[in-house]
């Protein structure tokens, strides 16, 4: 089955850091651009990062530039956020979604997201 | 950053009938070099992550049922749903995919009149 299955979520203080990852199985993971996508509940969408297959491009939402960092490992078929810094207005459900295959567009792929939640 | 705009907020629309979003851009996201508009389409139903629907602006995702079709170029873009069906109850999202960061409307929900 082609899914992507996030984890690493969870109540963190102020100024933490957590890990999140992002498991995909069912398609060639390494042919594919990555992407981070966070939503506070009850409201919308915010594109949070992305990564292409070989990990030499990443961009980030100015909102998390010097905080986050995205990776990726092809052999374990996994895709990384590591956050630090975190903030209360990180609190979030995030998902990861899958782009395109060598160059870069829609996401056609999404996980069902792992909340973070940023509070003391 | 490209600024995406959706009209309605929200909408009611009784069954079978038909629903139009609209989304605006702040700037062209029309590449010339191929024609392709780069707008996608997603459907999001409570407690889900997002679907895609269309993407290139009018493409339909496989699977998705041909109701549901996406419309405009440059900057001005609509999702129609032709005849709406109660398991059509979501929001909607539109998105740029032209440059980074990568933006989304801020949602259109739609419900059954």
């Amino acid at each position: 089955e082609v899914q992507l299955v996030e984890s690493g979520g969870g109540l963190i203080q102020p100024g933490g850091s957590l890990r999140l990852s992002c498991a995909a199985s069912g398609f060639t993971f390494s042919d594919y651009w990555m992407h981070w996508v966070r939503q506070v509940p009850g409201k919308g969408l915010v594109w949070v990062s992305r990564i292409n297959v070989d990990e030499r491009s990443t961009a980030y939402a100015d909102s998390v530039k010097g905080r986050f960092t995205i990776s990726r490992d092809n052999r374990k078929n996994t895709l990384y956020l590591q956050m630090n810094r975190l903030r209360a207005e990180d609190t979030a459900v995030y998902y990861c979604a899958r782009g395109g295959d060598f160059v870069d567009w829609y996401l056609d792929l999404w996980g069902r997201g792992t909340l973070v939640t940023v509070s003391s | 950053d490209i600024v995406m705009t959706q009209s309605p907020d929200s909408l009611a629309v009784s069954l079978g009938e038909r629903a139009a979003i609209k989304c605006r851009s702040s700037q062209n996201v029309l590449y010339r070099s191929n024609n392709k508009n780069y707008l996608s389409w997603y459907q999001q139903k409570p407690g889900q992550p997002p679907r895609l629907l269309i993407y290139w602006a009018s493409t339909r995702e496989s699977g998705v049922p041909d109701r549901f079709s996406g419309s405009g170029s440059g900057t001005d873009f609509t999702l129609t749903i032709s005849s709406l069906q109660a398991e059509d109850v979501a929001i909607y999202y539109c998105q740029q995919y032209y440059s980074v960061p990568w933006t989304f409307g801020q949602g259109t929900k739609v419900e059954i009149k």
